[in-house]
C-alpha cells in the first residue's frame, strides 16, 4: 500500500533542544500534511507542503518537503514544554481525499 | 461556532453489542472519515464518504458500519462482530483533499 515511514517512534529531548521528526515514502507524494495531537486530544493540521523542495517556517516550526517529493521533515528548535505531543505526517491519495498517516513521533520534553 | 462534534465522550460496550457513535459538522465539508486509534499507535482508517448517500470502506472496515443520509452527520455502528473493540475513535470532515479537521473523539470501552 502507499504507506510512510516515521522516524523515529519517540523521542525525549531536554527542555530547550531542538527536535526533528522525519517522514518516508518509497513513491512519489503530490502533497504532504502535518498534524500534533496533544495527549488525550485530538489531531490538530500544522500545515501542508506540495512544491518541491518547499520550507515553511511557523515560529519555531521547520516544515521540508524533499526535492523528490518523497520525504518531508518537521523541525522544532528550542523545544518548550507546549510541544509536547505526537506529530503525524499524512500523504493525500491521487484520485480522492483520503489521508494515509504516517505512524507519529511521541515527543516529550524533560523539563 | 463551526465545527465538528462527537458524541459521547466516553462510551461502554458490552459482549454482543452494538453501539453507535455521533459525528456532526457544521463545517458544510463533503467528505467525512472515521479513524480508529489505539494506545501509542497511529490513526486508521475504518471509513469515509466523499459525499451524502456514499461511502468507501478504508483499511479496517471489519466489524463496522456507517450511513451519510445527511451532509452534516457521518454515525458510525461497532457492531458485536468487532472482536477488539476498545479504541479511541476519531471523526474528521475536511473539503476535498485538504486539510482535515478533527473532533473531540470517543472513546469506547468494553465491559
Amino acid at each position: 500500500g502507499q504507506q510512510v515511514m516515521q522516524i523515529p517512534q519517540y523521542q525525549h529531548v531536554q527542555e530547550g533542544e531542538d527536535f526533528t521528526t522525519y517522514c518516508n515514502s518509497s513513491t512519489t507524494l503530490s502533497n504532504i500534511q502535518w498534524y500534533k495531537q496533544r495527549p488525550g486530544g485530538h489531531p490538530v493540521f500544522l500545515i501542508q507542503l506540495v512544491k518541491s523542495g518547499e520550507v515553511k517556517k511557523q515560529k519555531r516550526l521547520t516544515f521540508q518537503f524533499g526535492e523528490a517529493k518523497k520525504n518531508s521533515s518537521l523541525h522544532i528548535t528550542a523545544t518548550q514544554t507546549t510541544d509536547v505531543g505526537t506529530y503525524f505526517c499524512a500523504r493525500s491519495n491521487f484520485g480522492n481525499e483520503k489521508l494515509t498517516f504516517g505512524t507519529g513521533t511521541r515527543l516529550t520534553i524533560i523539563p | 461556532d463551526g465545527g465538528i462534534t462527537q458524541s459521547p465522550k466516553y462510551l461502554f460496550r458490552k459482549e454482543g453489542q452494538n453501539v453507535t457513535l455521533s459525528c456532526e459538522q457544521n463545517l458544510n465539508h463533503d467528505a467525512m472519515y472515521w479513524y480508529r486509534q489505539d494506545p501509542g499507535q497511529g490513526l486508521r482508517l475504518i471509513y469515509y464518504s466523499q459525499i451524502v448517500n456514499d461511502f468507501q470502506k478504508g483499511d479496517i472496515a471489519e466489524g463496522y458500519s456507517v450511513s451519510r443520509e445527511k451532509k452534516e452527520s457521518f454515525p458510525l455502528t461497532v457492531t458485536s462482530a468487532q472482536k477488539n473493540p476498545t479504541a479511541f475513535y476519531l471523526c474528521a470532515s475536511s473539503i476535498g483533499s485538504g486539510t482535515q479537521y478533527f473532533g473531540p473523539g470517543t472513546r469506547l470501552l468494553v465491559l
